[in-house]
């Protein structure tokens, strides 16, 4: 078994900020996953890297960097928070094989902007 | 393009019975991987079940089962003898095979069990 931990938990920031969300997982699976998820939406995806040092832009990449500088680590940054924003950033990881992509879910980064 | 659809938003059933979620699908690719999730009120999403396009008996897991209509690119999901802890969101998701896109998500069917 592995586990999924998202810090911080919960993240309150100002307008125009740059916030940084992280993401660590020790499946050892090569693909990880950033979405974003407003309250009864569904997942949108924001950024995705299938090794180490790679980076794919997902739907809703602009205001939004990420790096995946170790393999069990993935982490999103909100280059400028808007002013009333809320949502919740969810990572994800899944191996390539015989199990391809099933998705493992980390706990959720709650962040709201005043 | 990949898409997925969840025209469901919400369901309610009585506890015991059996309920149907629906999700269709579009691609141009000739395999791929379909699932399901399950998003509970605390907000944890965890793996259901999945389908591989080139396997034509549906899958089950538990009290899960599929119902995998390829012509129809279709794939619903069937929860037998539900519980009142079934109550949830439940997400659709398609990952094609022959590329290195992510899996795109339904918007979510919300599952109320009732006693």
């Amino acid at each position: 078994g592995g586990i999924i931990t998202q810090t911080p938990k919960f993240l309150i920031g100002q307008e125009g900020q740059k916030l940084t969300l992280k993401c660590q997982q020790n499946f050892n699976h090569d693909t990880m996953y950033w979405y974003r998820q407003d309250s009864g939406k569904g997942l949108r995806l924001i950024y995705y890297s299938i090794t180490e040092n790679d980076l794919q832009k997902g739907d809703l990449s602009e205001g939004y960097d990420a790096s995946r500088e170790k393999k069990s680590s993935f982490s999103l940054t909100v280059t400028s928070a808007q002013k009333n924003e809320m949502a919740v950033f969810l990572c994800a990881s899944s191996i390539s094989g015989q199990n391809q992509d099933t998705q493992y879910f980390g706990p959720g980064t709650r962040l709201l902007v005043l | 393009a990949q898409k997925v659809t969840q025209t469901q938003t919400s369901i309610s059933v009585m506890e015991k019975t059996t309920v149907t979620m629906d999700c269709v699908y579009e691609t141009r690719d000739s395999s791929y991987f379909l699932f399901w999730y399950k998003q509970t009120a605390s907000g944890e999403i965890v793996f259901l079940i999945r389908q591989d396009s080139y396997k034509k008996e549906n899958a089950t897991e538990g009290h899960y089962s599929l119902n995998f209509q390829k012509p129809k690119s279709s794939i619903g999901l069937i929860i037998t003898a539900t519980q009142i802890e079934d109550s949830a969101v439940y997400f659709c998701a398609m990952r094609e095979r022959n590329n290195n896109n992510a899996p795109r998500f339904g918007a979510g069917t919300k599952l109320s069990v009732k006693p």
